[in-house]
């Protein structure tokens, strides 16, 4: 059972445009939310974050929004830039302590010069 | 500052041989500690976490088992491997287990 989806495997965007990651969520019980950027043979690096009491979070190019009503956040990039290239994870956790991040299956996002 | 060693990089090994991956935090008491396993164009599976020295809980049952003899040390075996285990395995650490995560560079691990 995929608690964490991500619907679109790959994205390719032109230079200088927005990209938009989507991610869906079934489990109510998460309340906070990451998102990862990943290098091919590296591990992930954390990009932002979003707790459910927020609906946006912004953090440089990078703005995360939540939709808890429909169980749905994205990642906006704007403007996205050829160093943007790379698999993006989005991840749930609990603050209610199951101490455990379910991430989704990643999206690659390819940025065109 | 806090940081996260994982090694070895890449490793190759025969099926039916055992395994251990080690993983070590330093900078900070008391880690979250994570395995997870990304199999080739597949996301980011959750293996085993702990909480604290001794306590393991395992997410998916498989080949594997997880140990954390030391507060800073978390630790990936298999008595045999199969060729289902390859993959790319991360070790990773939290402070409260629901803000961010950090991740170890990763060991890539190929069963022949």
């Amino acid at each position: 059972d995929q608690q964490v989806k991500q619907n679109s495997p790959s994205l390719s965007v032109q230079e200088g445009r927005i990209s938009i990651l989507n991610c869906d969520y079934t489990n109510s019980m998460f309340d906070y939310f990451l998102w990862y950027k990943k290098y091919p043979a590296e591990g992930p690096t954390f990009l932002i974050s979003i707790s459910s009491i927020k609906d946006k979070n912004e953090d440089g190019r990078f703005t995360v929004f939540l939709n808890k009503s429909a169980k749905h956040l994205s990642l906006h990039i704007v403007p996205s830039q050829p160093g943007d290239s790379a698999v993006y994870f989005c991840a749930a956790s609990s603050t209610s302590g199951t101490y455990k991040y379910i991430f989704g299956t990643g999206t690659r996002l390819k940025v065109l010069a | 500052s806090q940081t996260i060693h994982q090694w070895p990089a890449t490793l190759v090994q025969p099926v039916g041989s055992p395994l251990s991956l080690e993983c070590t935090v330093e900078g900070t008491s008391n880690p979250n500690l994570y395995w997870y396993r990304q199999a080739a164009g597949r996301g980011l599976q959750l293996l085993f976490y702990s909480v604290g020295i001794g306590q393991i809980s395992s997410e998916v049952p498989q080949n594997l088992s997880a140990s954390r003899p030391q507060d800073r040390q978390f630790i990936l075996s298999s008595k045999k491997l199969l060729l289902s285990d390859s993959g790319f395995y991360l070790c990773a650490w939290s402070v409260l287990g629901w803000t961010e995560a950090f991740f170890g560079q990763g060991t890539r691990l190929t069963v022949v």
